[in-house]
């Protein structure tokens, strides 16, 4: 039973870069969300996908954007990289219908902006 | 003032010593709340969600106290692979994302 599996590990871009990261839910789960955790913090939430629609969005610019495709999979992509994106991107994988389990992270992407 | 505090510690301990953390949440229409554990540049995993009942897994035991939004984890007899950063986690009521604390690290000495 695969958990959730992101790509790539690591990452390294420049300012001004685009980056698309991707993620894998958890099998039997239909839910992704997205995480950015900067150095010697806690995970920040980006946006959740569902049915392929963005059912919920953190306090995150418009150059963070994602994606999900009907096999529940998902992308986060940023734009116009800026040093402060420098960070662990986590995706998390959870069953829509019930709310108040856990999530589930995956290993985590890690994203150095030169 | 944040959602989610924590002391970001570090707390050094003993090994067989007792240990406990402490986190408050601002929002009081909070419904779920949780321990992750983070290993050094891994993912968080889940240690245990926290009922308001109080529970136990073990050697750990959780707290939450809803009139004065606070929540705790008591790590007894302490081991060296306990050593890590411990992060509270709540969930609003009618959302879905995870509020995450800053974390408390956690390094239990020989």
């Amino acid at each position: 039973d695969a958990g959730v599996t992101q790509s790539p590990t690591h990452l390294i871009k420049t300012r001004g870069q685009q980056v698309t990261l991707r993620c894998s839910p958890k099998s039997g789960h239909d839910t992704v969300s997205w995480y950015q955790q900067a150095l010697g913090q806690g995970p920040q939430f980006i946006f959740q996908y569902y049915e392929e629609e963005e059912r919920q969005r953190g306090n995150f610019p418009d150059r963070f954007s994602g994606h999900q495709f009907p096999n529940y999979s998902s992308e986060l992509n940023v734009n116009a990289l800026l040093l402060g994106d420098s960070a662990l991107y986590l995706c998390a994988s959870s069953l829509w219908g019930s709310s108040n389990q856990p999530q589930h992270f995956g290993d985590g992407t890690r994203l150095s902006i030169l | 003032r944040k959602e989610v505090e924590q002391d970001p510690g570090p707390f050094n301990v003993p090994e067989g010593a007792t240990v406990a953390f402490n986190c408050t949440y601002s929002n009081s229409a909070s419904q779920s709340f949780f321990w992750y554990r983070q290993d050094c540049r891994k993912e968080p995993k889940l240690l245990m969600s926290v009922y308001s009942s109080g529970n136990e897994d073990g050697r750990f035991t959780a707290q939450l106290n809803r009139a004065s939004q606070y929540i705790s984890l008591l790590i007894r007899d302490s081991k060296l692979s306990d050593s890590a950063t411990y992060l509270c986690v709540v969930r609003d009521t009618g959302r879905r994302a995870l509020t995450f604390g800053s974390g408390t690290r956690l390094q239990v000495q020989p």
